[in-house]
C-alpha cells in the first residue's frame, strides 16, 4: 500500500463547476498537508499549507484534512479554465527528519 | 515564502558527460532538497542538501551519480554525473522555510540526455 493515494484522473468539469480533489494516507505521523498546482513545464506551487486537522480558505480554494479518516481534501469554487493543472497532494511529518510524501497528482482540465 | 531560481532551465547533453545544476534562493534557509520528476510522475526525492556536510541521499541515489554542494544557506548544486538516457528527467530545487516549515520549488531543470 503506498503511503499516499491520489487519483491521477484525468478530471474533466466545465466552467464554473465545484471541483474536489482527495487524497488519502496510511502514516498517522503527518502533520503538515500541503496542496501544490504544477502547471505544464513548470515547478510545483505551493498552494495550500494545513498543519494538523481543519478546514483553510483561501479566495476560491479550501482545504480539508480529516486526521480520523486519514483523508484530505481541496475544493475549487468557480472554476476557471485558468485553474486546469495538475494538483498535487502532499505530506510531511518531523518525526526522523523532514520527508514529504507526495501524492501522483490528479490532472484538471476545466472547459470553457 | 521563497522564491528559488535555477539554473540552467534546460539542457541537452550527450552520453557520458555531467551537468551542475544550481540552485538559488532569496533568503537563508535549512533544509534544501533535490527532486526529480519523469514524465508524468510524481516527485522524487534524491536528497537533502546539508550545509557544512554530506547530502543524505535517499534509496536508490547515489554520491558518485549525484554529487551534491551545499557551500551556505541560500545556494546549492547537484550534479548528475555520467549521464545516460534514463536520467532524463526535471529536476527540481525545493526548500524548507524555517519559521513556517512550508515547502516550496524552484522553476525546475529539464534535462534530456541523447
Amino acid at each position: 500500500q503506498k503511503e499516499v493515494e491520489q487519483d491521477p484522473g484525468p478530471l474533466s468539469v466545465p466552467e464554473g463547476a465545484i471541483v474536489s480533489l482527495n487524497c488519502t494516507y496510511s502514516n498517522s505521523a503527518f502533520q503538515y498537508f500541503m496542496w501544490y498546482r504544477q502547471y505544464s513545464r513548470k515547478g510545483p506551487e505551493l498552494l495550500m499549507y494545513t498543519y494538523s486537522s481543519g478546514n483553510k480558505e483561501d479566495g476560491r480554494f479550501t482545504a480539508q484534512v480529516d486526521k480520523s479518516s486519514k483523508y484530505i481534501s481541496l475544493f475549487i469554487r468557480d472554476s476557471q479554465p485558468s485553474d486546469s493543472a495538475t494538483y498535487l497532494c502532499a505530506m510531511s511529518a518531523r518525526t526522523g527528519g523532514f520527508k514529504t510524501i507526495f501524492g501522483a497528482g490528479t490532472r484538471l482540465f476545466v472547459k470553457a | 515564502s521563497a522564491v528559488i531560481s535555477q539554473k540552467p532551465s534546460r539542457d541537452i547533453c550527450q552520453r557520458g558527460t555531467s551537468l551542475t545544476i544550481q540552485c538559488q534562493v532569496d533568503s537563508q534557509v535549512t533544509m534544501m532538497f533535490w527532486y526529480r520528476q519523469q514524465p508524468g510522475q510524481s516527485l522524487t526525492l534524491i536528497a537533502t542538501a546539508n550545509q557544512g556536510s554530506e547530502a543524505t541521499y535517499e534509496s536508490g541515489f547515489v554520491i558518485d551519480k549525484f554529487p551534491i554542494s551545499r557551500p551556505n544557506l541560500t545556494f546549492s548544486t547537484l550534479t548528475v554525473s555520467n549521464m545516460s538516457p534514463e536520467d532524463s528527467s526535471i529536476y527540481l530545487c525545493s526548500v524548507l522555510t524555517d519559521s513556517a516549515y512550508e515547502q516550496y520549488f524552484g522553476p525546475g531543470t529539464r534535462l534530456t540526455v541523447t
